[in-house]
């Protein structure tokens, strides 16, 4: 079945630096791809939309300097976090679809999940 | 159910009995819903969908009902086993943005042997 591979699985980084974390979809082709992020015990909320070729697009009140977010080809989106805090310490998960068109079925893949812990 | 603070509302059963999950939710113009569940440290894994035009749908073990006049959403396991331990989301396709998620609180569900 479809794939949708995150890497890395679990980050550290320290306070001030940017970590990347990508979102690949293994064996078909997305020109959207989804980034969430998830507190614990709390749900996943939408923070942009990628989109191939062309500008994210970000969620009310994510701010899109410090969450960049670069999809260069049609299986791969990358997040950056840049100038990480602690308060940026979050499981964050993609998620991409290889049809342009909804049909009934599971057409929605997500990513396994990278945690990222800022110290 | 409805969560309080940063708790997630749990659902204990004991194994084998059936295990409802209730979901409300916001846009009366939604017409795709999926179910999720998430295990510790992991993604959402998809269970079952259903589209506004039905108002059942059943696959294994599970079975999703939607009531569109109250705008709810449930998630029905039979014969619940250990292995269905996890969270469960249900999500609502944002209207005019395919593959745009809006996710439910989450449910804990807690399967006792």
């Amino acid at each position: 079945g479809a794939v949708v591979s995150q890497h890395p699985s679990w980050v550290i980084c320290k306070s001030g630096t940017s970590v990347k974390i990508e979102c690949r979809s293994l064996d078909f082709q997305a020109t959207t791809m989804f980034w969430y992020r998830q507190f614990p015990k709390q749900s996943l909320m939408l923070m942009a939309t990628s989109n191939e070729g062309s500008k994210a697009t970000y969620e009310q009140g994510v701010e899109k300097d410090k969450f960049l977010i670069n999809h260069a080809s049609l299986t791969l989106s990358t997040l950056t976090v840049t100038s990480a805090h602690p308060e940026d310490s979050s499981f964050y998960i993609c998620s991409a679809s290889p049809e342009p068109n909804w049909s009934s079925g599971n057409t929605i893949y997500f990513g396994e999940g990278s945690w990222l812990t800022v110290v | 159910g409805e969560s309080v603070g940063l708790h997630l509302p749990t659902l204990s059963v004991q194994e084998g009995d059936n295990s409802i999950i209730n979901c409300a939710y916001s846009n009366s113009a939604s017409d795709y819903f999926i179910w999720y569940k998430q295990e510790s440290g992991k993604g959402p894994q998809f269970i079952i969908d259903i589209r506004s035009n039905m108002d059942k749908r059943q696959g294994q073990r599970v079975t999703v009902l939607l009531n569109k006049t109250v705008k709810h959403l449930s998630l029905q396991i039979a014969a619940t086993q250990p292995g269905d331990s996890a969270v469960y989301f249900c999500a609502e396709e944002n209207p005019g943005s395919q593959g745009n998620l809006i996710f439910g609180k989450g449910t804990k569900l807690s399967v006792k042997p």
